[in-house]
Order: structure tokens, then C-alpha cells, then sequence
């Protein structure tokens, strides 16, 4: 079983604060790393599939970048506003057979406090 | 829009009955997957398919089974449900390698 590491597990801020995750997975046969937004009594919503060295992913005031070298990847949020509260999930596939199975951290949970 | 629906959003069974979860999907997608979330454990994979009729184990399988007759319909059967199998069950759908898309979950409590 591989294992995909989300820190913090979870975070309090204040509205209009920038934060930021960490997602670490294996760093050997990467195929893709995925974001995913959920929020309380809604489907996970993806956010952003990388999947080269140094990819920048950028989607209004939440940006990823990806190290597959060393197995991180981050994902920030610029002023963070009450909405951007959710559980936010990383996911990662391999490039063995199972590049379409994803293996999914715990998730960081953000609250943002107005 | 794609849309990835599932057949209960809350249910309620008895230790013991077989419980047949439903997902379908509208686009065409090969790939199929079920899950279950549990507080502090994250989303672990229960079984997929990439194409109909066939499956593959995921990382807990045991106590499950699954069936994909058509490719839009993707099945988890509890063959008896027992209390530890009360959780959320999410299905997802997906293009090889491409994002997944997930329905809005069964939460499923066993008495």
C-alpha cells in the first residue's frame, strides 16, 4: 500500500489570512498528483491534476506546485475567505498498471474563521 | 456536467442483510471505484473496474463484493452487513489517469 502524507491535519484561520499544505507520496513510478476539494455534504470536487517536475497549477486564489523528485507537493490559498472552508485531499497514482487507482491522503481540514 | 449519482444518500440496515449500493455515471467513463470514508482514516479503496465485467480488489475488500453488468452501473454489495461497516460509501468514475469524479455518498449506518 502506498502512503500519501497530509500535513497539518488541520488548521484554524482568520479570514483574509494565506495558508498553505503539504501533500508528501513516494517519489518513484509518479504518474499524477491530484487536489481535491470537500466540502461538508458535497462530493469531492477536483482541484488540479499535475503531473511534471515543477508544475505550477493555478485557480483563482488557490495555486499547487509539484517536486516529484523529492515526493511534495503544495497547495496555498491567498486570502482565504468563510467558503474556502473544506477538507482539502491530495491523491496520487503510479505508472505501474494501476495509474488509473488512486491513493488518497487523510486531507487537511481548513476552517476559516470570518 | 458530469454527474455520478448514487441510489441512497442515507440508509439504515440490520446486522446480517445483504445491502446493494448503486452508482451510475453519464459519461461514458471506463474506470469505476468505490470507497468508504471514515473519520481519521481518509478515503480507502474497496474494489474497482476498468471495463464491464471486470473488477479488481482495492486495499479492504474483505466483506465486500461488487458487480459491473453495464458500464454506466457499478455495484457494492454487503454480502452481510455487520456494524464495522457502517461509514460513507463514495463511488467515483474516471478516464485512465484522469480525475475522478465522485458521487455524493451513501452514509450507511448497520444496527
Amino acid at each position: 500500500i502506498l502512503n500519501v502524507e497530509q500535513s497539518p491535519q488541520s488548521l484554524h484561520v482568520q479570514e483574509g489570512d494565506s495558508t498553505n499544505f503539504t501533500c508528501s507520496f513516494p517519489s518513484s513510478n509518479f504518474y499524477a498528483l491530484h487536489w481535491y476539494r470537500w466540502e461538508t455534504a458535497k462530493s469531492p470536487e477536483a482541484l488540479f491534476v499535475m503531473t511534471l517536475n515543477g508544475d505550477e497549477k493555478k485557480k483563482g486564489r488557490i495555486s499547487a506546485t509539484l517536486n516529484t523528485k523529492e515526493g511534495y507537493s503544495y497547495l496555498y490559498i491567498k486570502g482565504s475567505q468563510p467558503e474556502d472552508s473544506a477538507t482539502y485531499l491530495c491523491a496520487f497514482s503510479n505508472s505501474g498498471a494501476g495509474s488509473y487507482q488512486l491513493t488518497f491522503g487523510k486531507g487537511t481540514k481548513l476552517s476559516v474563521i470570518p | 456536467d458530469v454527474k455520478v449519482t448514487q441510489s441512497s444518500r442515507y440508509l439504515v440496515k440490520r446486522t446480517g442483510e445483504k445491502v446493494f449500493l448503486e452508482c451510475v455515471q453519464d459519461m461514458d467513463h471506463e474506470n469505476m471505484f468505490w470507497y468508504r470514508q471514515d473519520p481519521g482514516l481518509g478515503l480507502r479503496l474497496i474494489y474497482f473496474s476498468y471495463d464491464v465485467k471486470m473488477k479488481e480488489k482495492g486495499d479492504i475488500p474483505e466483506g465486500y463484493s461488487v458487480s459491473r453488468e453495464k458500464k454506466e452501473r457499478f455495484s457494492l454489495i454487503l454480502e452481510s452487513a455487520s456494524t464495522n461497516q457502517t461509514s460513507m460509501y463514495l463511488c467515483a468514475s474516471s478516464e485512465r489517469g484522469e480525475t475522478q469524479y465522485f458521487g455524493p455518498g451513501t452514509r450507511l449506518l448497520v444496527l
